[in-house]
């Protein structure tokens, strides 16, 4: 599949400070762009997701944009709490039952 | 909810064994998806397949074959396992092809060390 870069690889921030995760893609034809969380010892997990005909998703302390001319889309998180510390992973897809696509990932540190 | 187990959380083999990674989902998904996931490269697509007997090469296929008999279990096979296949294993599922199809769950994964 195509690469997707990820911006920050580690990214520290005092609890209750907000967090931001870019990613940037380079195939036209993605349409789903999913973040995944990653806990020690555990698969990622889905937190939020985007799809290419939207340009902003929130769930409460979380949320995503997409800048589909840009090729770029950004994980926000407001108010860190000591359980946002995970890596994170962004990733894109052409759809259906295609594979995704995934960043490098960002380990996010929120430091007490 | 929906499960995704993987048969070994911690497995160790010797170069040159024939692995099994076996996965189970138990939500009735269409796509099954195996990656392998290593520090600073992320998740790659090793293989994944849309419905029983049929699979489709992911990123990096070589060295890996799978297998697909039913519908709620995707096996991943290393033919002959070499010491770069030393990687963390995670199976995952999805729906099928409409609506929130895209979603993938992802199962706890397999730490496989080749010796």
């Amino acid at each position: 599949g195509e690469n997707v870069e990820q911006h920050p690889s580690t990214l520290s921030v005092q609890e209750g400070d907000s967090a931001v995760i870019k990613c940037t893609y380079s195939d036209s034809a993605s349409n789903y762009f999913p973040w995944y969380k990653q806990e020690l010892g555990k698969g990622p997990q889905l937190i939020i997701d985007i799809r290419s005909n939207v340009g902003e998703k929130k769930d409460q302390r979380i949320a995503v944009t997409l800048n589909k001319t840009a090729k770029h889309f950004s994980l926000h998180i407001t108010e860190t709490q000591p359980e946002d510390s995970a890596v994170y992973f962004c990733a894109r897809t052409g759809g259906g039952a295609d594979g995704l696509t995934f960043g490098k990932g960002t380990h996010l540190i929120i430091q007490p | 909810d929906v499960k995704v187990t993987q048969s070994s959380r911690y497995l160790v083999k010797r170069t040159g064994e024939k692995v099994f990674l076996e996965c189970v989902q138990d939500m009735d998904h269409e796509n099954m998806f195996w990656y392998r996931q290593d520090p600073g490269l992320g998740l790659r697509l090793i293989y994944f397949s849309y419905d029983v007997k049929m699979k489709e090469k992911g990123d990096i296929p070589e060295g890996y074959s799978v297998s697909r008999e039913k519908k709620e279990r995707f096996s991943l096979i290393l033919e002959s396992a070499s010491t770069n296949q030393t990687s963390m294993y995670l199976c995952a599922s999805s729906p099928g092809t409409s609506g929130s199809s895209y979603e993938q769950y992802f199962g706890p994964g397999t730490r496989l060390t080749v010796t």
